[in-house]
């Protein structure tokens, strides 16, 4: 079954903290791997992928398929990154158009 | 450019009743998906459409229905309402570019249904 387990519905630290936002998936294959953010009153966005092993906004993510995890992490958090993070994977070759599985999301709170 | 645009914001229903749910895909964009947010869940994909065709599927009954125009908008059409139909129906576009072109799904801001 192909499926996306994100196990904390929040993560809350101190600012300056490092944070990992943890994401677990189940796929037959090898599947394309996101994280998508949604800040507060916008609208659900791409943060990274895992093909481009980019770093945005100082967030990384590392694909172990050994693991099947894709998990965010950022060094120092800023209260800027207080957001709902989604973790989300597609079929190969097909994530500009194919669909998403979505996890059910985790909230980051990032105190001062 | 507004990015994708759906109508309406909100929209409130009873039992049995039907809706249309629209949206305008961003310039240039000429795929289009649905999926399905309930509290608290993350989306779940409905369909998506493409040269006016339903694309691909996931595991939603046929009271789930769909439309593309030549324009490349799209409709949700979604009959006989059911409580748990009750979600947050977002819209995603894209372009049909290559595997690995890194054209991502950009997001509507959704239409909020209520089934009471």
């Amino acid at each position: 079954a192909q499926r996306v387990t994100q196990p904390e519905k929040l993560l809350s630290v101190f600012k300056g903290a490092p944070v990992e936002l943890k994401c677990n998936y189940s796929y037959s294959g090898s599947p394309e791997l996101f994280w998508y953010v949604q800040y507060s009153r916008q609208r659900l966005q791409l943060l990274l992928r895992h093909i481009s092993r980019e770093s945005i906004k100082g967030f990384t993510a590392d694909l172990n398929k050994g693991e099947t995890s894709f998990h965010l992490k950022k060094p120092f958090a800023q209260e800027e990154d207080s957001a709902m993070y989604y973790c989300a994977l597609s079929g190969p070759g097909s994530s500009n158009t194919g669909k998403l599985i979505f996890g059910q999301g985790t909230t980051l709170q990032v105190k001062p | 450019d507004a990015g994708v645009t759906q109508s309406p914001t909100h929209l409130i229903k009873t039992r049995g009743q039907q809706v249309t749910l629209r949206c305008s895909p961003k310039s240039g964009h000429d795929t289009v998906s649905w999926y399905q947010q309930a509290l608290g869940q993350g989306p779940q994909f409905i369909f998506q459409y493409y040269e006016e065709e339903e694309r691909q599927r996931g595991n939603f009954p046929d009271r789930f229905s769909g439309h593309q125009f030549p324009n490349y908008s799209s409709e949700l059409n979604v009959n006989a309402l059911l409580l748990g139909d009750s979600a947050l129906y977002l819209c995603a576009s894209s372009y049909r570019a290559p595997p690995g072109s890194n054209q991502p799904q950009h997001f509507g801001d959704g239409t909020r249904l209520s089934i009471l």
